[in-house]
């Protein structure tokens, strides 16, 4: 079986420190990762992919993941944050040929002045 | 180009109406997906197609929950009988297709149903 266990339902930063958003997969195959971000009132937007190429995976918007197979995680990172980044961001998990996306529960991330 | 479409955007039923949810996915794109999104959850699989064949419906809750796309292209969910824990986002997503690797699942905006 696969899930992903997203370890905040919320985060708070200011506006130009760093971001941590954390993931942890499990996974009976090796595993695609991939996180997406939910705007409100916006369709879900994929912000990145890893599909067993670079463990180093960036994105969209500054936003890059590191995974780290003997850890199970695929946290993702971004260097300032910046207000337009306040959303609601899933980690996701599938696997080759394994059409269907198993979501986590979200984090919200809060972003202030 | 368009993305992919979803109508209505809103949609109340009184329990134990009918409904019926559309969705209109990127043109060309062979594989279609729908989602149901509670609050405060994230997305959970419902039921995928590739063309016109429904090829995985183990996500569906019951089986009032009944998805069709008759010839490949637009995509209909229908639930009878509607129940109060039907209340939720439905979302629609498509991709290119293909089982040898990953295609990015393009997502509509949802359809939010609520059920009094």
């Amino acid at each position: 079986a696969q899930s992903v266990t997203q370890l905040d339902s919320h985060v708070s930063v200011s506006e130009g420190t760093p971001v941590l958003l954390r993931c942890n997969y499990s996974s009976s195959y090796s595993p695609s990762l991939f996180w997406y971000v939910q705007h409100p009132n916006k369709g879900l937007q994929l912000l990145l992919k890893y599909t067993s190429a670079a463990t180093l995976v960036k994105g969209i918007n500054g936003f890059e993941a590191e995974f780290k197979k003997s850890e199970t995680s695929f946290h993702l990172t971004k260097p300032s944050a910046h207000m337009s980044d306040a959303a609601e961001y899933f980690c996701v998990v599938t696997f080759v040929g394994f059409q269907k996306l198993v979501f986590g529960t979200g984090t919200r991330l809060l972003v202030s002045p | 180009g368009a993305g992919v479409s979803q109508s209505p955007r809103y949609k109340v039923a009184k329990r134990g109406q009918d409904v019926a949810l559309r969705c209109d996915p990127i043109s060309g794109h062979v594989s279609l997906f729908w989602y149901q999104q509670a609050l405060g959850q994230g997305p959970e699989f419902l039921t995928y197609f590739q063309n016109e064949a429904q090829l995985d419906k183990s996500g569906l809750p019951s089986d009032r929950f009944f998805a069709e796309r008759p010839e490949g292209s637009v995509s209909t969910l229908k639930i009878q009988r509607t129940q109060q824990e039907d209340s939720a986002v439905y979302l629609c997503a498509s991709s290119l297709g293909g089982v040898s690797s990953y295609n990015e699942q393009f997502f509509g905006p949802g359809t939010r149903l609520t059920v009094l």
